[in-house]
């Protein structure tokens, strides 16, 4: 099983909106609506940011939004704030009933 | 509250092998599985298998299939990942997760260090 694959870098100001992709095949991303986004910082365990392709865990901001159109996935932030800078990684479920996490993108805020 | 905690750092050598255990709390163990997920130095996150604590029914990543066993005790609300015969590469953090077709909670992580 390869990785979904994400641009290894995403910039932008604070207060802009930035948009992460994450591409797989129809075995994975395409096939099911179980992508799952994670916020993940140093030191600390990945945080779960969005499930099932476009839903928000309790406590986490409305900036963070989810989208899917046929393979690829997208996570958008808006109003980009400083403490949102982070790896954050792409996740789905496949047909082989295994997970499978995309390559990572780091998020800078300039 | 909801949480999973994890066993302390290892140190092995190549060859040797190692078993990490991730205690839950605050849930019903039995409802969700559990995931494992390692990263290894500047690399990114990869799922290593899941294990569903109902039934013990796994499921591996190609790449460590024979190498890894994932089991559970129910009596104690814990899992565990043990990885035999341990490289170099396999040195990373070990994380364990609470799992539906997500992982919502997280362990803080398990360091393997894996070196002669």
């Amino acid at each position: 099983q390869s990785a979904l694959t994400q641009p290894a870098s995403v910039s932008g100001s604070p207060g802009q909106s930035i948009t992460i992709s994450c591409t797989g095949t129809s075995s994975d991303v395409g096939g099911y609506n179980y992508v799952s986004w994670y916020q993940h910082q140093p030191g600390k365990a990945p945080k779960l940011m969005i499930y099932d392709v476009s839903k928000r865990p309790s406590g986490v901001s409305n900036r963070f939004s989810g989208s899917k159109s046929g393979n690829t996935a997208s996570l958008t932030i808006s109003g980009l704030q400083a403490e949102d800078e982070a790896d954050y990684y792409c996740s789905s479920y496949t047909s082989s009933s295994t997970h499978v996490f995309g390559t990572g993108t780091k998020v800078t805020v300039l | 509250q909801v949480q999973l905690v994890q066993s302390g750092a290892e140190v092995k050598k190549p060859g040797a092998s190692v078993k990490v255990s991730c205690k839950a709390s605050g849930y019903t163990f039995t409802s969700y599985g559990i995931s494992w997920v390692r990263q290894a130095p500047g690399q990114g996150l990869e799922w290593m298998g899941w294990i569903s604590a109902y039934d013990g029914n796994t499921n591996y990543a190609q790449k460590l299939q024979g190498r890894v066993t994932m089991t559970t005790d129910t009596s104690t609300s814990t899992a565990y990942m043990e990885l035999r015969s341990l490289r170099s590469d396999d040195t990373a953090v070990y994380y364990c997760a609470r799992t539906v077709y997500y992982m919502d909670v997280w362990g803080k992580g398990t360091t393997v260090t894996v070196s002669s």
